[in-house]
């Protein structure tokens, strides 16, 4: 299973954008790119997920590099209930979550 | 609101004891992991159900056990419980096979061992 990189933390204005950006270069042909978040103490919440094509949804949107290797999860405004920790998963069969960004929105 | 229900929120013992978790998938979801998150492991995936048949297993010690139930509830039993089992179980569950990544995840049990 691929090994991902996510910075340990992010700042961002409520209203802003927050782009999460996450790397995957050992990701191979079947694995798809999923996000999820973490609001403290709480049970994770699955956003969005993506093979080859960019993808969005009514919480977010996912880029994902031509080559792969690469991916970013965007909030487009920011809100403060976003706040959490985002987890960039690449796995083919069980969930694996690694140490994920914390995302801090303030106002 | 996940529709993912677990029991108890809460739930304190000693060393040495016994306890049972329980979860109830999303009606129609037949899959269902368990997971363990303690503040030194991180989110560790536990064991996966799926229509009642064990279907993966991840870092699930042997002291801790797992069934689904016909209604495809699921229990997690951990027994001969020590101090470093204190920890947030969660549950999650997801359609079947096929898209056995994107789950969806209960509000947890917090088990704290004394």
């Amino acid at each position: 299973d691929a090994k991902t990189t996510q910075p340990t933390s992010m700042d961002c204005a409520e209203g802003r954008a927050a782009n999460l950006p996450c790397n995957h270069s050992t990701i191979s042909g079947n694995e798809y790119v999923y996000w999820y978040r973490q609001i403290h103490s709480q049970g994770p919440q699955y956003i969005i997920h993506g093979l080859k094509n960019n993808e969005t949804n009514e919480m977010a949107s996912l880029i994902i590099t031509e080559d792969r290797k690469s991916s970013t999860l965007i909030l487009p405004h920011a809100t403060l209930r976003d706040t959490a920790v985002y987890y960039c998963i690449v796995r083919v069969s069980t969930l694996t979550f690694g140490k994920g960004t914390m995302l801090l929105v303030s106002p | 609101d996940s529709g993912v229900t677990q029991t108890p929120k809460h739930l304190i013992t000693a060393t040495g004891q016994r306890v049972t978790l329980r979860c109830s998938p999303r009606s129609g979801d037949l899959s269902v992991y368990w997971y363990q998150q303690s503040l030194d492991q991180g989110l560790q995936f536990l064991i996966q159900y799926y229509n009642g048949e064990e279907r993966a297993k991840g870092n699930i010690l042997e002291r801790f056990s797992a069934q689904q139930f016909p209604d495809l509830h699921s229990e997690l039993n951990l027994s001969s419980l020590e101090l470093g089992d204190s920890a947030l179980y969660f549950c999650a569950s997801s359609v079947g096979l096929g898209e056995r990544l994107k789950q969806y995840f209960g509000p947890g049990t917090r088990l704290t061992v004394t």
